[in-house]
């Protein structure tokens, strides 16, 4: 079974300062890797799609990949209380390139 | 942008009724899917298809069947409508995008069978 692991939470982070969420997959030939932010009662929005090792930077997020030591992480600068979200690793296996499994999230906190 | 949309927001049905719920996206994907959310168990998926006619099962697909006769619809149907199907219906679909297919949301149908 592949499966893609998140710390549950709530990690709860002051405002302004860097939030840093953390994934790790076990399926080693996975290919393409995403962070989805979820506001309650609300559906999961597309925040960050990263394919290649290293870090990929937009605005205020960096989406980190090592797959080596398998794992993908996000971080968040300057931390706003809007970003206040349970966020969602999402992964594509190797042997699957359409059917995403998703992680049970991690919710963020942001302390005003 | 990528607009999904779904028919319901909330919906609120009875035991033992049929239920349909209709997904449509704008965006021509391929691939559509049908998932449910509920507290600690995260997305689950319940059936997805690659194109028009074709559907394969998910991970949960015990209590519901799917349709897709245009590119655009995936219909999810509850054939006999069950307590333990009350949650969070969620419609995605995916095409390829830079390096990989790039998955996205419709708003939900909150379901509650009563």
């Amino acid at each position: 079974q592949k499966e893609v692991e998140q710390n549950s939470g709530p990690l709860s982070v002051p405002e302004g300062a860097i939030a840093s969420l953390n994934c790790t997959y076990s399926d080693r030939v996975s290919q393409s890797f995403f962070w989805y932010r979820q506001y309650s009662g609300k559906s999961p929005e597309l925040i960050m799609s990263i394919y290649s090792n290293g870090d990929k930077e937009d605005g205020r997020f960096t989406a980190q990949l090592n797959k080596a030591s398998q794992y993908v992480s996000l971080l968040i600068r300057d931390s706003q209380p809007s970003d206040s979200a349970t966020y969602l690793c999402a992964v594509i296996p190797g042997n699957r390139d359409d059917k995403i499994i998703f992680g049970k999230g991690t919710r963020l906190h942001i302390l005003p | 942008d990528v607009k999904v949309t779904q028919s319901s927001r909330y919906l609120v049905k009875r035991t033992g009724e049929k239920v349909f719920l209709e997904c449509v996206q704008d965006m021509d994907h391929e691939n559509m899917f049908w998932y449910r959310q509920d507290p600690g168990l995260g997305l689950r998926l319940i059936y997805f298809s690659y194109d028009v006619k074709m559907k394969e099962k998910g991970d949960i697909p015990e209590g519901y069947s799917v349709s897709r006769e245009k590119k655009e619809r995936f219909s999810l149907i509850l054939e006999s409508a069950s307590t333990n199907q009350t949650s969070m219906y969620l419609c995605a679909s995916s095409t390829l995008a830079g390096g990989g297919y790039e998955q996205y949301f419709g708003p939900g149908t909150r379901l509650t069978v009563t």
